[in-house]
């Protein structure tokens, strides 16, 4: 069983349209945070949400968690083919002095033009 | 500054023989962890490193094994490979728990 489910798996869409990806678990996390990865690169951290009902904002890219704290999405506005990749989130495992990252499966997002 | 260093970048490997990879902090980061990327399961932890003790361990078997040293490097070992090892072994540094983790572009591993 995975402890952060994403969803979708898979989208592609046109160049224009928004989407929302979800991350989603049954547990609490102290914090969440979302990671882009480029085909041959290691994930590139986007963003770090620590407060229940949270929102913050990269340009285009819109990220909430969850008022629980159980769960978290990241909208996409206007995406673009520069926004092609896979999105993963993920939560610090174990106790506060540990650097232990459990990763959702990833969601892969292609933006055509 | 310079960014996470690993090295090499591809590695093609026989069954049964062993293989090093290496990872390079960025300067300052005393924490360095490695996880384990394929196809089916996704990033799974494998273990983490901070100022040159094992700190975490991920669920994998012990022919997978790593080291930290002084200067904050870090090297992962696998022996013994097997054709499921073959991933994209990535790492990571931070200055520790709390701050966030800048990833190498990892070393493609094909166990053939």
């Amino acid at each position: 069983t995975q402890l952060l489910e994403q969803s979708p798996q898979f989208l592609s869409i046109q160049e224009g349209e928004n989407l929302t990806v979800y991350c989603n678990s049954s547990s609490v996390f102290s914090s969440l945070q979302w990671y882009r990865q480029e085909p041959g690169e290691g994930p590139v951290l986007l963003v770090t949400v620590v407060t229940g009902g949270e929102v913050k904002k990269l340009k285009r890219l819109t990220f909430q968690f969850g008022d629980a704290r159980k769960d978290s999405s990241l909208h996409i506005t206007a995406a673009q083919p520069g926004d092609t990749g896979l999105y993963l989130c993920a939560v610090i495992s174990g106790s506060s002095n540990t650097g232990k990252l459990i990763f959702g499966q990833g969601t892969t997002l292609q933006v055509k033009p | 500054k310079a960014g996470v260093t690993q090295t090499p970048r591809y590695l093609i490997k026989t069954r049964g023989q062993q293989v090093t990879l290496s990872c390079s902090p960025i300067s300052g980061h005393r924490s360095v962890s490695w996880y384990q990327q394929t196809p089916g399961q996704g990033l799974q932890f494998l273990f983490e490193y901070f100022s040159e003790t094992q700190r975490n361990k991920g669920n994998f078997p012990g022919r997978f094994s790593g080291r930290q040293f002084s200067n904050s490097r870090s090297e992962m070992n696998v022996s013994t490979l097997e054709l499921g090892d073959s991933a994209l072994y990535l790492c990571a540094s931070s200055f520790g728990a709390g701050y966030g983790y800048t990833f190498g572009s990892g070393t493609r591993l094909t166990v053939v």
